[in-house]
């Protein structure tokens, strides 16, 4: 069964606005947390981390928040760039295993 | 230049052969990891390893081995009794409670 799922597999938004990708895990004991940005054919990127002691990590344009309660982590794009279209995944690792998510294809619209 | 080299970006197997990726990293990370992503879909854990000879199976081990002779090496074989074998498949390394490094990726395709 899928640890880590991301059950929006589409989201458009308009260049400027906020966008937010949702992201649920099952698996309690993971403790550290990731986001990547994947095109296709090639490796993702990492972009954002946060460690389960937090409930947010912000770098420049990227939020990530942690609800350890509910499971629950979602990334924050502000304001959100055409260059920001592609897949992201979210991440979640615990005794050094480290499962991603189905993904979420994000389009920014200029 | 400290990176993660997977080889070949491009691998053609028939049907009923063994064919093995390579996975080679100069980070000096002990985890080491292989994915596999099939069109449209996410990544699907196959084998993980922790440290030098010693590795654990993932989501989607079955049909697939690896080995950890060495830090930086860690290939994956994908043997016959993988059915379903056409993907793009993904070598990552980290040091515990930081980001994975990820390769650029092979695709193989059963012909």
């Amino acid at each position: 069964d899928q640890q880590v799922k991301q059950n929006s597999p589409s989201l458009s938004v308009q260049e400027g606005r906020i966008s937010i990708l949702n992201c649920d895990y099952t698996n309690s004991m993971f403790d550290y947390f990731l986001w990547y940005k994947k095109y296709p054919a090639e490796g993702p990127t990492f972009l954002i981390s946060i460690s389960s002691i937090k409930d947010k990590n912000e770098d420049g344009r990227f939020t990530v928040f942690l609800n350890k309660s509910a499971k629950h982590l979602s990334l924050h794009i502000v304001p959100s760039q055409p260059g920001d279209s592609a897949v992201y995944f979210c991440a979640a690792s615990g005794a050094n295993n480290l499962f991603f998510g189905t993904g979420t294809r994000l389009t920014v619209i200029p | 230049d400290g990176g993660i080299t997977q080889s070949p970006k491009y691998l053609f197997r028939k049907e009923g052969q063994n064919v093995t990726l390579s996975c080679e990293q100069n980070l000096n990370h002990d985890a080491m990891y292989w994915y596999r992503q099939d069109p449209g879909q996410g990544l699907r854990l196959i084998y993980y390893s922790q440290i030098v000879n010693d590795f654990q199976k993932g989501d989607i081990a079955e049909g697939y081995s690896v080995s950890r002779e060495k830090k930086e090496s860690f290939p994956l074989t994908v043997t016959s009794a993988q059915k379903n074998p056409t993907a793009f498949y993904l070598c990552a390394s980290r040091v515990p409670n930081t980001e994975a490094f990820f390769g650029q990726g092979t695709r193989l395709t059963v012909v």
